[in-house]
Order: structure tokens, then C-alpha cells, then sequence
């Protein structure tokens, strides 16, 4: 089955640029999606189609896929920004989710 | 803004069958998919699987098959997940999500490329002896 594998974990300092990735095979022929999800709440899409922001997602938030990759962007990381995230992409229309990273904002 | 108010916890006995509802309001419930994505403790998200309400078709992940049936009732806005032959390892947060960029194309819909913009808030369901 198709899988999804993101790190464990990312340290950011606030101010700072957090990158987070995503990888599966052949996964830039696919659109992917990005969840955030605090502690005790469910997830938010933060990014869909690869680059699209739903209404309300701060720019600082951007997405990238090309190859086997893609890219969560967190830019000017900011304390509100410490959660898991999760990447998201359809394969055999199956939904298919990453393992998830923390990001912990130091 | 669409809503969504989900059932509330469950405690099943394992080899039982749990159905979880989830209330829609705003938009039209007809015209857009609902899926079921669960959550076991400390652990990652895992799509089971989706219907579209104004077909009445569902589409399950494969490993789910057999198990879990998806339904959505027009009249009342809501839909359901039953999950049935439930196990321990069944134990976990379940969430219904609105699932937007689904393509239909005479009367033949298809996830692919879909994705998950409104969440319940979470059903807890703990198999148990």
C-alpha cells in the first residue's frame, strides 16, 4: 500500500523557518494536502492542491510538491504554530496520510 | 460556514458494533461528500472512507471493507458510520469531515484529489471487556 513519511519531530525557533516534508513515491503526480492539529482539537486544513491556502490560513504558511517530495513551509514561525502536522494525498482512491511531525517552537 | 456536531463517546464491549452521527448545518448536505477519518490515542490520522449524500454511494479504504458501512440521511442532514465486529484496536477517535473537490461526472464520483475543509469535533469510541 502507498505510504507517506514525514519526520518524527522539527525544532523551530520562533522567527525562524520551519520546512517540513513529505515523502512517497511518484507523490508530484499527486495533489497533497496539509492538516494542522493542536492538542485535544481536530485537524484544520492548512493547504490543499499542493499551494492553496483556504481562506483564513496565514500566508506564512506555504506548500510545494515536485518529484517524490513535498513541502510544508512555515515561515516566521510564530508560538501558535506548535502542533502536528499531517500530509494527505489520494493513491487507488484511497486517502492516504503521513505519519505526522511535531513542531515544537522553542 | 458548514458545521458539523458529531455523537458522543462510545464504550463498546469487543466484537460489538458502534454507529457514530454526524450533524451537518450550513450549505447543502446534498451537494457535498462527507468522510471518516479516525485517530487511535497517540497515534496518526487514517481515512476509512466517504459518501456523497445526493448519490447515496459510499466509497470505503480497502481495509475497512466488510466492516464499516457509511450512510448519510438527506432528511435530517446527518450522516453515519457503523462499525461493526469492533476489536481493541478499534479504540480511537473518530471524525466526520466535509471532503470538498470531489469530481462527479455522470453520476460517477471519484475522492481523488478531494480534501478534508470542515471537521467535527470528535467521537471517542474505547473497546473494551
Amino acid at each position: 500500500s502507498y505510504a507517506l513519511t514525514q519526520p518524527p519531530s522539527l525544532s523551530v525557533s520562533p522567527g525562524q523557518t520551519a520546512t517540513i516534508t513529505c515523502s512517497g513515491d511518484k507523490l508530484g503526480n499527486k495533489y497533497v494536502c496539509w492538516y494542522q492539529q493542536k492538542p485535544g482539537q481536530s485537524p484544520v486544513l492548512v493547504i490543499y492542491e499542493d499551494t492553496k491556502r483556504p481562506s483564513g490560513i496565514p500566508e506564512r504558511l506555504s506548500g510545494s510538491n515536485s518529484g517524490n517530495t513535498a513541502t510544508l513551509t512555515i515561515s516566521g514561525t510564530q508560538a501558535m504554530d506548535e502542533a502536528d502536522y499531517y500530509c494527505q494525498a489520494w493513491d487507488s482512491s484511497t486517502g492516504v496520510f503521513g505519519t505526522g511531525t511535531k513542531v515544537t517552537v522553542l | 460556514q458548514v458545521q458539523l456536531v458529531q455523537s458522543g463517546a462510545e464504550a463498546k464491549k469487543p466484537g460489538s458494533s458502534v454507529k457514530v452521527s454526524c450533524k451537518a448545518s450550513g450549505g447543502t448536505f446534498s451537494s457535498y461528500a462527507l468522510s471518516w477519518v479516525r485517530q487511535a490515542p497517540g497515534q496518526g490520522l487514517e481515512w476509512m472512507g466517504g459518501i456523497i449524500p445526493i448519490y447515496g454511494t459510499a466509497n470505503y479504504a480497502q481495509r475497512f471493507q466488510g466492516r464499516v458501512t457509511i450512510t448519510a440521511d438527506e432528511s435530517t442532514s446527518t450522516a453515519y458510520m457503523d462499525l461493526s465486529s469492533l476489536r481493541s484496536e478499534d479504540t480511537a477517535v473518530y471524525y466526520c469531515a466535509r471532503t470538498g473537490g470531489v469530481r462527479c461526472r455522470s453520476g460517477s464520483c471519484s475522492f481523488t484529489d478531494s480534501y478534508f475543509d470542515y471537521w467535527g469535533q470528535g467521537t471517542l469510541v474505547t473497546v473494551s471487556s
